[in-house]
């Protein structure tokens, strides 16, 4: 079964810490572009950041930017997301997504396949 | 804020159609692909649409998409109530260079 558990989440003070991770099974993890998307509470989905299959491109949203840092390791089938200077307005549940096809990035992303069921940040 | 303008909501009755819009820019949907997503409450999100008007095995051909310049769109065909839900499309944005979402459509239906 193709499957992304993410994990990480807490309540976390103004100004602190936190990393994210996600685990990926059943499928190539190292052929895929995976992607971090957030919902606050009642409100819509935020796309926060991505990385192509082979860490080479990443994007971060401008909301979190200069604080957020994406990173993945292929060999432990697991993709990351280091949160710093976290605020308020970071508090939300936190999805990790993966790309419809592989090896595509950017402007030639399809769509995120599979999502996982999320972690949650309290600021 | 989001860069991809929906409707916030939309309704019809059991068995009608709706249609949601989706709007943005020649940064985005005008040159890039785009999705859409299905959010049951409480639950997180399923790929409904990808490539403009694909659908993943296992979704009905009742969901439609198409795209039309920098817009596009979603049909529900044969409303049912198990459709109530959150609907967001999504695609690139390559001024940004990242990806984004649109504001989100609640479907209710009568």
């Amino acid at each position: 079964e193709v499957q992304l558990v993410e994990s990480g989440g807490g309540l976390v003070q103004p100004g602190r810490s936190l990393r994210l991770s996600c685990t990926a099974s059943g499928f190539t993890f190292d052929d895929y572009a995976v992607y971090w998307v957030r919902q606050a509470p009642g409100k819509g989905l935020e796309w926060v950041s991505g990385i192509s299959w082979n860490s080479d491109s990443i994007g971060y949203a401008d909301s979190v930017k200069g604080r957020f840092t994406i990173s993945r390791d292929n060999a432990k089938n697991s993709l990351y997301l280091q949160m710093n200077s976290l605020r308020a307005e970071d508090t939300a549940l936190y999805y990790c997504a993966k790309d419809t096809y592989d090896y595509v990035w950017g402007s030639f992303s399809y769509g995120m396949d599979v999502w996982g069921q999320g972690t949650t940040v309290s600021v | 804020q989001s860069v991809l303008t929906q409707p916030p909501s939309v309704s019809a009755a059991p068995g009608q159609k709706v249609t949601i819009s989706c709007s943005g820019n020649n940064s985005n949907i005008g040159i890039n692909y785009v999705s859409w997503y299905q959010q049951l409450p409480g639950a997180a999100p399923k790929l409904l649409i990808f490539e403009n008007n694909k659908r993943p095995s296992g979704i009905p051909d009742r969901f439609s998409g198409s795209k039309s310049g920098t817009s596009a769109t979603l049909g529900i065909t044969g409303l049912q109530t198990g459709d109530e839900a959150d609907y967001y499309c999504g695609t690139w944005d390559s001024s940004l260079s990242a990806g984004v979402f649109g504001t989100g459509t609640k479907v209710t239906v009568l």
